[in-house]
Protein backbone atom coordinates (compact mmCIF):
# COMPACT_ATOMS: atom_id res chain seq x y z
CA UNK A 1 0.00 0.00 0.00
CA UNK A 2 1.12 3.86 -0.35
CA UNK A 3 2.23 5.55 2.59
CA UNK A 4 3.66 8.71 2.76
CA UNK A 5 5.90 10.38 5.65
CA UNK A 6 6.32 13.83 6.40
CA UNK A 7 9.25 13.49 9.52
CA UNK A 8 8.75 16.90 11.00
CA UNK A 9 5.51 17.51 13.10
CA UNK A 10 6.54 21.18 13.39
CA UNK A 11 9.14 23.45 12.07
CA UNK A 12 9.82 26.96 13.09
CA UNK A 13 11.70 29.26 10.77
CA UNK A 14 12.27 32.95 10.94
CA UNK A 15 11.05 35.31 8.61
CA UNK A 16 12.91 35.45 5.40
CA UNK A 17 14.90 32.63 6.08
CA UNK A 18 14.88 29.78 3.76
CA UNK A 19 12.82 26.59 4.19
CA UNK A 20 12.56 22.87 3.28
CA UNK A 21 9.40 20.94 4.08
CA UNK A 22 10.83 16.97 3.94
CA UNK A 23 8.09 14.08 2.28
CA UNK A 24 9.03 10.52 1.46
CA UNK A 25 6.90 7.86 0.17
CA UNK A 26 6.45 4.84 -0.03
CA UNK A 27 5.51 3.10 -3.75
CA UNK A 28 6.95 0.92 -6.09
CA UNK A 29 6.18 3.26 -9.15
CA UNK A 30 6.13 6.95 -9.22
CA UNK A 31 3.24 8.10 -7.97
CA UNK A 32 1.70 11.36 -8.91
CA UNK A 33 2.37 14.05 -6.32
CA UNK A 34 0.79 17.12 -4.13
CA UNK A 35 1.66 19.58 -1.74
CA UNK A 36 -1.41 21.31 -0.07
CA UNK A 37 -1.34 24.15 2.29
CA UNK A 38 -4.00 24.52 4.88
CA UNK A 39 -4.26 27.81 6.76
CA UNK A 40 -5.88 27.90 10.27
CA UNK A 41 -9.98 27.74 9.61
CA UNK A 42 -10.13 26.20 6.01
CA UNK A 43 -9.41 23.80 3.76
CA UNK A 44 -6.46 22.54 1.42
CA UNK A 45 -5.47 24.39 -1.27
CA UNK A 46 -3.28 22.86 -3.47
CA UNK A 47 0.29 24.24 -3.62
CA UNK A 48 1.93 22.60 -6.70
CA UNK A 49 1.74 18.67 -8.32
CA UNK A 50 4.36 16.49 -9.73
CA UNK A 51 2.92 14.36 -12.51
CA UNK A 52 6.08 13.65 -15.07
CA UNK A 53 8.91 15.56 -17.11
CA UNK A 54 11.25 18.44 -15.34
CA UNK A 55 11.64 17.10 -11.73
CA UNK A 56 11.67 20.48 -10.41
CA UNK A 57 8.42 21.95 -10.33
CA UNK A 58 7.16 25.52 -8.85
CA UNK A 59 4.10 26.45 -7.83
CA UNK A 60 2.03 28.96 -6.09
CA UNK A 61 3.21 31.70 -3.52
CA UNK A 62 6.56 31.25 -4.24
CA UNK A 63 7.05 27.28 -3.53
CA UNK A 64 8.94 25.04 -5.12
CA UNK A 65 9.13 21.02 -5.22
CA UNK A 66 11.71 19.09 -6.01
CA UNK A 67 10.94 14.70 -7.12
CA UNK A 68 14.01 12.46 -6.27
CA UNK A 69 13.59 9.42 -7.29
CA UNK A 70 16.26 7.58 -5.89
CA UNK A 71 15.12 8.85 -2.50
CA UNK A 72 11.68 8.48 -3.33
CA UNK A 73 11.58 12.19 -1.89
CA UNK A 74 9.15 15.23 -3.02
CA UNK A 75 10.74 18.18 -0.22
CA UNK A 76 8.89 21.30 -0.38
CA UNK A 77 10.54 24.65 -0.58
CA UNK A 78 10.77 28.01 -0.44
CA UNK A 79 13.47 30.44 -0.30
CA UNK A 80 12.54 33.48 1.53
CA UNK A 81 9.15 32.69 4.22
CA UNK A 82 6.48 35.17 4.91
CA UNK A 83 4.54 35.72 8.07
CA UNK A 84 1.51 34.55 6.20
CA UNK A 85 3.34 31.53 5.07
CA UNK A 86 2.55 30.14 8.85
CA UNK A 87 -0.03 27.01 8.33
CA UNK A 88 0.16 22.86 8.04
CA UNK A 89 1.55 21.98 4.95
CA UNK A 90 0.64 18.03 3.79
CA UNK A 91 2.18 15.98 1.59
CA UNK A 92 0.26 13.69 -0.71
CA UNK A 93 0.37 10.96 -3.59
CA UNK A 94 -2.01 9.06 -5.56
CA UNK A 95 -1.12 6.14 -7.98
CA UNK A 96 -3.53 6.61 -11.00
CA UNK A 97 -7.46 8.67 -11.55
CA UNK A 98 -8.95 5.21 -9.30
CA UNK A 99 -7.07 5.32 -6.38
CA UNK A 100 -7.57 7.74 -3.94
CA UNK A 101 -5.24 10.26 -2.36
CA UNK A 102 -3.04 9.19 0.30
CA UNK A 103 -1.87 11.76 2.64
CA UNK A 104 0.42 12.32 5.21
CA UNK A 105 0.23 13.69 8.69
CA UNK A 106 1.46 17.00 8.18
CA UNK A 107 3.96 19.91 9.17
CA UNK A 108 2.79 22.63 11.31
CA UNK A 109 5.16 25.58 10.20
CA UNK A 110 5.20 28.68 12.25
CA UNK A 111 6.98 31.78 11.21
CA UNK A 112 8.76 34.44 13.60
CA UNK A 113 9.67 37.78 13.21
CA UNK B 1 -20.37 31.83 -4.41
CA UNK B 2 -17.44 30.18 -6.34
CA UNK B 3 -15.94 26.47 -5.14
CA UNK B 4 -16.89 24.51 -2.40
CA UNK B 5 -19.08 25.83 0.31
CA UNK B 6 -19.65 23.74 3.71
CA UNK B 7 -22.38 24.21 6.14
CA UNK B 8 -22.24 24.41 8.67
CA UNK B 9 -18.84 25.53 9.37
CA UNK B 10 -19.33 24.87 13.15
CA UNK B 11 -21.56 21.98 14.94
CA UNK B 12 -22.14 20.84 18.40
CA UNK B 13 -24.27 17.70 18.59
CA UNK B 14 -25.19 14.98 21.55
CA UNK B 15 -24.54 11.62 20.76
CA UNK B 16 -28.21 11.03 20.57
CA UNK B 17 -29.12 13.77 17.61
CA UNK B 18 -28.87 13.32 14.24
CA UNK B 19 -27.74 16.63 12.07
CA UNK B 20 -26.18 16.59 8.63
CA UNK B 21 -23.84 18.36 6.99
CA UNK B 22 -24.03 20.01 3.42
CA UNK B 23 -21.25 20.45 0.76
CA UNK B 24 -21.99 22.16 -2.50
CA UNK B 25 -19.71 22.58 -5.27
CA UNK B 26 -19.98 25.53 -7.83
CA UNK B 27 -17.75 23.72 -10.43
CA UNK B 28 -18.87 21.69 -12.57
CA UNK B 29 -17.66 19.04 -11.51
CA UNK B 30 -18.35 14.59 -11.28
CA UNK B 31 -16.59 13.55 -8.57
CA UNK B 32 -17.20 14.65 -4.92
CA UNK B 33 -15.39 13.54 -1.64
CA UNK B 34 -15.58 13.39 2.04
CA UNK B 35 -12.79 13.67 4.03
CA UNK B 36 -12.51 13.48 7.96
CA UNK B 37 -9.20 15.19 9.59
CA UNK B 38 -8.41 14.36 13.23
CA UNK B 39 -5.55 16.08 15.90
CA UNK B 40 -2.44 13.80 14.71
CA UNK B 41 -3.94 11.83 11.82
CA UNK B 42 -3.50 11.66 8.47
CA UNK B 43 -6.42 12.86 6.05
CA UNK B 44 -8.77 9.94 6.28
CA UNK B 45 -10.97 9.34 2.77
CA UNK B 46 -14.51 8.41 4.46
CA UNK B 47 -16.79 8.57 0.52
CA UNK B 48 -16.09 9.31 -2.86
CA UNK B 49 -19.08 10.03 -5.63
CA UNK B 50 -18.35 9.87 -8.83
CA UNK B 51 -21.38 10.79 -11.40
CA UNK B 52 -23.82 10.59 -8.02
CA UNK B 53 -22.88 6.59 -7.73
CA UNK B 54 -20.56 5.88 -4.72
CA UNK B 55 -17.11 4.41 -5.74
CA UNK B 56 -15.54 4.60 -2.38
CA UNK B 57 -16.16 3.73 0.82
CA UNK B 58 -13.51 2.86 3.47
CA UNK B 59 -15.23 1.06 6.31
CA UNK B 60 -16.47 3.96 7.63
CA UNK B 61 -19.23 3.44 10.77
CA UNK B 62 -22.44 2.99 9.36
CA UNK B 63 -23.28 6.03 11.88
CA UNK B 64 -21.56 8.26 9.46
CA UNK B 65 -24.35 8.30 5.96
CA UNK B 66 -23.43 9.90 2.80
CA UNK B 67 -26.27 11.21 0.42
CA UNK B 68 -25.44 12.69 -3.47
CA UNK B 69 -28.68 13.61 -4.85
CA UNK B 70 -26.72 15.62 -7.83
CA UNK B 71 -23.23 16.10 -9.24
CA UNK B 72 -23.42 19.53 -7.57
CA UNK B 73 -24.41 18.50 -4.04
CA UNK B 74 -22.87 16.25 -1.60
CA UNK B 75 -24.60 15.47 2.57
CA UNK B 76 -23.40 13.80 5.29
CA UNK B 77 -26.12 12.46 7.61
CA UNK B 78 -24.77 11.77 11.13
CA UNK B 79 -26.70 10.03 13.74
CA UNK B 80 -25.83 8.63 17.45
CA UNK B 81 -22.41 9.70 17.19
CA UNK B 82 -19.37 9.55 19.65
CA UNK B 83 -17.02 11.52 20.93
CA UNK B 84 -14.14 10.14 19.05
CA UNK B 85 -15.98 11.75 16.03
CA UNK B 86 -15.34 15.12 16.95
CA UNK B 87 -13.75 16.18 13.82
CA UNK B 88 -13.01 18.19 10.99
CA UNK B 89 -15.19 16.84 7.72
CA UNK B 90 -13.85 18.18 4.90
CA UNK B 91 -15.68 17.75 1.12
CA UNK B 92 -14.21 18.17 -1.83
CA UNK B 93 -14.44 17.84 -5.26
CA UNK B 94 -12.48 16.72 -8.83
CA UNK B 95 -13.48 16.86 -12.49
CA UNK B 96 -13.53 13.28 -12.58
CA UNK B 97 -12.68 10.23 -10.68
CA UNK B 98 -11.83 6.56 -12.37
CA UNK B 99 -9.69 8.01 -14.90
CA UNK B 100 -7.19 5.40 -14.76
CA UNK B 101 -4.42 7.23 -16.42
CA UNK B 102 -5.07 10.90 -15.55
CA UNK B 103 -5.88 12.39 -12.43
CA UNK B 104 -8.16 15.62 -11.33
CA UNK B 105 -6.91 18.44 -8.56
CA UNK B 106 -9.71 17.89 -5.93
CA UNK B 107 -10.35 21.31 -4.74
CA UNK B 108 -11.71 21.83 -0.93
CA UNK B 109 -13.87 23.03 1.11
CA UNK B 110 -12.75 24.63 4.33
CA UNK B 111 -14.78 21.79 6.32
CA UNK B 112 -17.05 22.03 9.54
CA UNK B 113 -16.08 21.33 12.79
CA UNK B 114 -17.44 18.57 14.58
CA UNK B 115 -18.07 18.29 18.51
CA UNK B 116 -19.66 15.55 20.04
CA UNK B 117 -20.42 15.65 23.27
Amino acid sequence: AQSVTQPDIHITVSEGASLELRCNYSYGATPYLFWYVQSPGQGLQLLLKYFSGDTLVQGIKGFEAEFKRSQSSFNLRKPSVHWSDAAEYFCAVVHSGNTPLVFGKGTRLSVIA
Amino acid sequence: ETGVTQTPRHLVMGMTNKKSLKCEQHLGHNAMYWYKQSAKKPLELMFVYSLEERVENNSVPSRFSPECPNSSHLFLHLHTLQPEDSALYLCASSQDFGLAYSYNEQFFGPGTRLTVL
